[in-house]
């Protein structure tokens, strides 16, 4: 198993579905991400957590609600999205945190909300 | 060893005048350079980039010059404001072998004095 993954891919979901994204890395690493990636917008950072623990929120809405059960293992779970929450979400580990640190990333989750 | 290097931990610029801030790296394979933001208490915010086939960027009041040779890159802001003081972070990213890297320098913090 190489480096970070995340499942699923591609999820369609409905405005009052809810979801989890996973995202698990095999690095060793302390720190893990979670970052939206909007058509023709470069990436937006929103969880940081370090040892299991949230240590940045940048001001994002309640529907979006991560959860770091292990330092391997990130789930952001989704309730009640808006179709403008479609994006590409993306999950991303280092070493430690920090902004010196190289971020490993994983493929992503394509997401549409219809 | 730190591939994105910010050297100047901080800045002081006068309200009005231009503040340039630098950011040396050493990995030649990346291909894109990104400017971030960030206030206190809140997460880096996207500011401009530049295509590693670039060597100029402009978006209003800042503009990016990439140097390939000299692996440098620098953020102009004119005129310098004081809603500009916070910490401005150089990053790049690395496409290859199906994998995403995305290596923040440690920033600068530029305070712009009214």
């Amino acid at each position: 198993e190489t480096g970070v993954t995340q499942t699923p891919r591609h999820l369609v979901m409905g405005m009052t579905n809810k979801k989890s994204l996973k995202c698990e890395q095999h690095l060793g690493h302390n720190a893990m991400y979670w970052y939206k990636q909007s058509a023709k917008k470069p990436l937006e950072l929103m969880f940081v957590y370090s040892l299991e623990e949230r240590v940045e929120n940048n001001s994002v809405p309640s529907r979006f609600s991560p959860e770091c059960p292990n330092s391997s293992h990130l789930f952001l779970h989704l309730h009640t999205l808006q179709p403008e929450d479609s994006a590409l979400y993306l999950c991303a580990s280092s070493q430690d945190p920090g902004e010196g640190e190289t971020q490993y990333f994983g493929p992503g989750t394509r997401l549409l909300v219809l | 060893d730190q591939q994105v290097k910010q050297n100047s931990p901080s800045l002081s610029v006068q309200e009005g005048r231009i503040s340039i801030l630098n950011c040396d790296y050493t990995n030649s394979m990346f291909d894109y350079f990104l400017w971030y933001k960030k206030y206190p208490a809140e997460g880096p915010t996207f500011l401009i980039s530049i295509s590693s086939i670039k060597d100029k960027n402009e978006d209003g009041r800042f503009t990016v010059f990439l140097n390939k040779s000299a692996k440098h890159l620098s953020l102009h802001i004119v005129p310098s404001q004081p809603g500009d003081s916070a910490v401005y972070f150089c990053a790049a990213t690395l496409y290859g072998a199906g994998s995403y890297q995305l290596t923040f320098g440690k920033g600068t913090k530029l305070s712009v004095i009214p």
